[in-house]
């Protein structure tokens, strides 16, 4: 069976810190990989997909970067933290053309930046 | 681009069955799902229509109509655990990649 990993689970880093969340996913080959962020009670904002290897496209200007350096492994990172970036990061994955448009979540991340 | 509405927030009683609309605006538009998320949670998947009519699993049911550009969530026999928030997604645009509206939160209370 597939399943998903995040870590950290909770994290609190200071403003101008550098940031690297990962994503794993296991018993799956070839999967479609997303980051999104969620601000508190409000949606999930989509910030980075892949559809392969070194394949990431960005869909809101930040400071955010992503890689996927292994066909099953995200990364979300960033060289220097901002207020705004606190909030709650989900990574989830789904088969690539699938007609039922179902993504699987990971646990997630909750992230405060001080 | 593509834009959502679902209504911020529903309350009902435990046994009760409430519905939850959700109107879209998008262009090559493939299908409209619907997931579950409880607070701290991560979001799970309850359903997907990509064409016109109700699917049914369980006491959750979906409703689509393409030509409205709406659909709703029904959930029946409501019981405590069915309070979370519930977010609507479409795929549209060439991709499967969903966009999802801001959610909306059932309040159950006995």
């Amino acid at each position: 069976s597939q399943t998903i990993h995040q870590w950290p689970a909770t994290l609190v880093q200071p403003v101008g810190s550098p940031l690297s969340l990962e994503c794993t996913v296991e018993g799956t080959s070839n999967p479609n990989l997303y980051w999104y962020r969620q601000a508190a009670g409000r949606g999930l904002q989509l910030l980075f997909y892949s559809v392969g290897i070194g394949q990431i496209s960005s869909e809101v200007p930040q400071n955010l970067s992503a890689s996927r350096p292994q066909d099953r492994q995200f990364i979300l990172s960033s060289k220097k933290l901002l207020l705004s970036d606190s909030g709650f990061y989900l990574c989830a994955w789904q088969l690539p053309g699938q007609g039922s448009n179902e993504q699987f979540f990971g646990p997630g991340t909750r992230l405060t930046v001080l | 681009g593509q834009s959502l509405e679902q209504p911020s927030e529903v309350t009902a009683v435990e046994g009760a069955i409430v519905q939850i609309n959700c109107t879209y605006q998008t262009s090559g538009f493939y299908g409209l799902s619907w997931y579950q998320q409880h607070d701290g949670g991560a979001p799970t998947f309850l359903s997907y229509n990509a064409l016109d009519g109700l699917e049914e699993t369980g006491r959750f049911s979906s409703f689509l109509s393409r030509s409205d550009s709406y659909g709703y969530l029904l959930l029946q026999e409501l019981q405590m655990k069915d309070s979370a928030s519930y977010f609507c997604a479409v795929a549209s645009g060439g991709s499967y990649i969903p966009t999802f509206g801001r959610g909306t939160s059932l309040i159950v209370h006995p």
